[in-house]
Parts: structure tokens; C-alpha cells; sequence
């Protein structure tokens, strides 16, 4: 089944550490997507990237990087510099800019 | 700014009869509204979309959606609710059908047997 992967489902983030999230597609989508989801919030956009080797930031990068080298995989670092990371986090992908979102299972990130 | 507003946090409904999650969006440019669900702990599917023509868009489950450009609203209906509708539910703008996305804050339907 085609579809995006999310890994791991629950991560935990000592001070001043980095922590990586991974999202794989085997969709063949061009385009994924970075989002943040806070209790009471919609999404926001923290990345997105339209091709292989080129990303752009949303609305909410500080603190935040990525890497997009091979078109499956879209990696989310979350740097010691974001200073409330505690949110869950949703990748996604599309074929094209304005067509449908397709979102994995999400990674729930909590401060210890 | 663009925005997405979704008034209501909560709607809640009874089993068979009909709902609406509102929406209204602000104007600029040329609006491309989803409407997307969340079921708990779980990522959004999608339901429908509008970019344009008929201004009543049908989706997934049974749910459609009314663009209504001089209102600037984009409501999400189902004629007779069940309890497995119970979820999260947003509005979304991918203005200009650009990668940008505004996510309305999200409205919760409770569906009661």
C-alpha cells in the first residue's frame, strides 16, 4: 500500500538536544510538507519542499531544519534552539501545490 | 492576511440529523478550500476540495460542502450524521494553489446515539 511513514510514533527531547523525525513516501509525490499541531490550533507550516535538493520555510522554522536528498524522505530536526517543541507533528505530501494533502500518523515530541 | 476562520470550537448533533461545520475565509486572490478530518492520534485525511466550477462540491463519507463566494464561506454538510463522524474537522486555504496552506483552528463534532 502506498502511503507516508512516520517515525517514531512518541519521542522525547532532553535540554539542549536535537532530535531528527522521519517521514518516508513511497507516493512518488514531489512535493511534502512540515506541519506543527498545538491543542486548539490548526496546522502550521514549518517546511516544505517541492523537489529533491530544495526546501523552503514556512511560517514557523525557527528552531527548526531539514534535508531533502532522496525524493521518499523528508527528515525533521528539531534543534536545541526551539524552545517549545512540545507539539505534535504531521509530514505530508502531494502531487502538486494545489492538490490534496496526504498525512502520515503523526510523532508526538514532549520535553523530559 | 489570509485566515481561515472556523467559529465554532464544538458542534454537537444527534445521530440522523444533519450537520454543518462552518467556515468563512478572507479574500485574496483566488481561494483553494479543502475541508480535511481528524480521527484521534491519527494524521488528516482529506475530503473535498473546491478550486472551481460547481459551487456545491461532494466528497468522501458522504459529506459535501457549499462554496459560497459573496458570503466567503465554505461550509462542510452531511444529511444525516453518525456517530463515527465524531472527529476533529479543518478548513483549509492553499491560496493561490500554492504550497502555502492556512489551517483553520479546527472544530470538534461530537455525533450522540
Amino acid at each position: 500500500d502506498g502511503g507516508i511513514t512516520q517515525s517514531p510514533k512518541y519521542l522525547f527531547r532532553k535540554e539542549g538536544q536535537n532530535v531528527t523525525l522521519s517521514c518516508e513516501q513511497n507516493l512518488n509525490h514531489d512535493a511534502m510538507y512540515w506541519y506543527r499541531q498545538d491543542p486548539g490550533q490548526g496546522l502550521r507550516l514549518i517546511y516544505y519542499s517541492q523537489i529533491v535538493n530544495d526546501f523552503q520555510k514556512g511560517d514557523i522554522a525557527e528552531g527548526y531544519s531539514v534535508s531533502r536528498e532522496k525524493k521518499e524522505s523528508f527528515p525533521l530536526t528539531v534543534t536545541s534552539a526551539q524552545k517549545n517543541p512540545t507539539a505534535f507533528y504531521l509530514c505530508a505530501s502531494s502531487i502538486h501545490s494545489n492538490e490534496k494533502l496526504f498525512f502520515g500518523s503523526g510523532t508526538q515530541l514532549s520535553v523530559l | 492576511a489570509q485566515s481561515v476562520a472556523q467559529p465554532e470550537d464544538q458542534v454537537n448533533v444527534a445521530e440522523g440529523n444533519p450537520l454543518t461545520v462552518k467556515c468563512t475565509y478572507s479574500v485574496s486572490g483566488n481561494p483553494y478550500l479543502f475541508w480535511y478530518v481528524q480521527y484521534p492520534n491519527r494524521g488528516l485525511q482529506f475530503l473535498l476540495k473546491y478550486i472551481t466550477g460547481d459551487n456545491l462540491v461532494k466528497g468522501s463519507y458522504g459529506f459535501e460542502a457549499e462554496f459560497n463566494k459573496s458570503q466567503t464561506s465554505f461550509h462542510l454538510k452531511k444529511p444525516s450524521a453518525l456517530v463515527s463522524d465524531s472527529a476533529l474537522y479543518f478548513c483549509v486555504d492553499r491560496f493561490g494553489g500554492g504550497f502555502k496552506t492556512i489551517f483553520g483552528a479546527g472544530t470538534r463534532l461530537f455525533v450522540k446515539a
